[in-house]
Formats: C-alpha cells, structure tokens, sequence
C-alpha cells in the first residue's frame, strides 16, 4: 500500500532554509486528482497546514507562510519536497507529509519528522 | 487562535456516545466540507471523516460526522479505552486573505 517517509536534518540554525523530502513508495505521485501536501505540529501543539502541491502541479501555500514557502515535485525520483526559508524558533515542529483528494482531507500521512531551530 | 473552534476537552466512560463540536464560519465550514482526523499520542493523524460525514474504509461505523450552517460535529458512539485520543477538525477556507486549509485547536477525549 501507499507509504510515505520524510527526510531532511533534524536541526536548522535560526535564519537558514529549512529542507524537507517525502518519499512516496507504493505508488506514482503522479496519481491523477491528488493533492501532495504538508502539515507541521509544533511540540504539544495542534496541526498546522503549510502548503500543498496538485497532481497538475499547482501549488497552494498557507498565507501566513507564503512568503518562506517552496513545495515541488520530482516525478523521476517519486518524491515532494519542502523549502521553508528564514527560519526561526517558532518553526521548530514535527513535519508531515501527506496525501489527498483534497488539501484538507489527506488520508495518507508520513509518520513525521522533527525539525528543531536553534543555533 | 484556531480558525476553528473545538472544546479542548472531552471525556467519557466505555459505552458512552461522545461528541466533540468543531465551530467555524462562512468562509470555511459554511461553505466547504468538514473532515474529521484522530490523533493517537506519538502517531500522525488518521482521517476518520471526510466529506462532512463519510468514513473511509477502515474506521468504524461508530465514528459519525455532520454539518449544520457552520458547524460540525464528531459523535463517537460505544466509546471504547483505545478511542483516547487527541481529534481535529479541518476544513478549506476561502479566506480573502488567500485560501488555506484549516484546523481546529483539537479535543483532547479522555475514556474514564
């Protein structure tokens, strides 16, 4: 069945560009009709969208982040990627990655990643 | 601040029906569909209802969702220990702002 996996550093220093992977095995990110999507979770907190990316390769960005946001899709390699630029504590979380027939309803998730910021 | 708005708390005894409120607006909930996820400690969330109130396959049909303006709700029927878990609301919001997905702060359920 479908799998994902997220990859990239544990730990970014404050200021610097934050770079994340998703790894889709068990099937073609270049599905029809599905969204590609991110969503963080800061420690003890709730869920926070980032961003998503459709299977046309539109993309669709949290406002509030919009600015820092970079997601894209490597068809050759059956992965998404994640570029979240200046970073600073308040980015520290766990990051999935995740899959949808609508940004809203992913109903395939990564089993998450924690990214930390400090120098 | 949540853009959605759910009850931090819940909680219930083995048997019990239990529902958790999700509270948005027009640009969101009264508008797009209302989807439910269930988060078990140290897991990623599981989609338990899409589509306001369609299970996918999988989750048991004591799991139920519904809409009502601009409101949501989860009902947990026959509530069982493993059902301990924190659940979120989301939702699509055509916020002038710029589009985004939504959540709700979480409910923690705790089974008595």
């Amino acid at each position: 069945q479908l799998q994902l996996q997220e990859s990239g550093p544990g730990l970014v220093k404050p200021s610097e560009t934050l770079s994340l992977t998703c790894t889709v095995s068990g099937g073609s990110i270049s599905s029809s009709s599905y969204y590609w999507g991110w969503i963080r979770q800061p420690p003890g907190k709730g869920l926070e969208w980032i961003g998503s990316i459709s299977y046309s390769g539109s993309t669709y960005y949290n406002p509030s982040l919009k600015s820092r946001v970079t997601i894209s899709v490597d068809t050759s390699k059956n992965q998404f990627s994640l570029k979240l630029s200046s970073v600073t504590a308040a980015d520290t979380a766990v990051y999935y990655c995740a899959r949808g027939r609508i940004p809203a309803a992913s109903d395939c998730w990564g089993q998450g990643t924690l990214v930390t910021v400090s120098s | 601040q949540s853009v959605l708005t759910q009850p931090p708390s819940a909680s219930g005894t083995p048997g019990q029906r239990v529902t958790i409120s999700c509270s948005g607006s027009s640009s969101n909930i009264g508008s797009n569909s209302v989807n439910w996820y269930q988060q078990l400690p140290g897991t990623a969330p599981k989609l338990l209802i899409y589509s306001n109130n369609q299970r996918p396959s999988g989750v048991p049909d004591r799991f139920s969702g519904s809409k009502s303006g601009t409101s949501a709700s989860l009902a947990i029927s026959g509530l069982q220990s493993e059902d301990e878990a924190d659940y979120y609301c989301a939702a699509w919001d055509d916020s002038l702002n710029g589009p985004r997905v939504v959540f709700g702060g979480g409910t923690k359920l705790t089974v008595l």
